[in-house]
């Protein structure tokens, strides 16, 4: 199984700040990787797909990058409703499998 | 409007049998690969099943091969997941996703249901 990791286990960013989530695989897995956002007690929300493609109706402010084992999703200024634990997943074998999560908060 | 409506959970004993049913709407459910993922209460999300358009193809995470079985109706524009022979380590929220394009994210999910495995 592909392994997924994610640093930090949390951050706390001001209102403004640019705020950056890295994600690692064990092994490579081209663009086959997405990001969600998960605001307390709701369901997940898709934000990128394909390592850097942003879904419709996500905010211009997040991108992501990265390619084979490393990939970032990036919050360009951080805003009030941004709070919330962001996951990566892989897709390019089963078993799909996500990452542990980042706490965003704001300070 | 897309939308997904998980039911049937509550609370099971280990060993019992419960089915998870979801309820697609605002797309033809035909077109899609669909997936069940869980998070089990204050941790990470996990990805435990999913199916092909015509059901011809099914994966599972190893931790419920055997134990749980994914299904869908078409016609009836819905999705399942029989859990058989439930174990407190299966106590989670479950939700239903809709896989969408070449990448297979997630394009859309259900709000979840919670199953609780409890004697």
């Amino acid at each position: 199984d592909i392994q997924m990791t994610q640093s930090p286990s949390s951050v706390s960013a001001s209102v403004g700040d640019r705020v950056s989530i890295t994600c690692w695989a064990s092994q490579g897995i081209t663009t086959w990787l997405a990001w969600y956002q998960q605001k307390a007690g709701k369901a997940p929300k898709l934000l990128i797909y394909g390592a850097s493609n942003l879904q419709s109706g996500v905010p211009s402010r997040f991108s992501g990058v990265g390619s084979g084992t490393y990939f970032t999703l990036t919050i360009s200024s951080l805003q009030p409703e941004d709070v919330a634990t962001y996951y990566c997943q892989q897709a390019n074998s089963i078993p799909f499998t996500f990452g542990p999560g980042t706490k965003v908060e704001i300070k | 409007e897309v939308q997904l409506v998980e039911s049937g959970g509550g609370l099971v004993q280990p060993g019992g049998s419960r089915r998870l049913s979801c309820a697609a709407s605002g797309f033809a459910l035909s077109n899609f690969w669909m997936s069940w993922v869980r998070q089990a209460p204050g941790k990470g999300l996990e990805w435990v099943a999913n199916i092909k358009q015509d059901g011809s193809d099914k994966y599972y995470v190893d931790s419920v091969k055997g134990r749980f079985t994914i299904s869908r109706d078409n016609a009836k524009n819905s999705l399942y997941l029989h859990m058989n022979g439930p174990r407190p380590e299966d106590t989670a929220v479950y939700y239903c996703a809709r896989g969408s394009g070449y990448y297979q994210s997630f394009d859309y999910w259900g709000q979840g249901t919670l199953v609780t495995v409890s004697s």
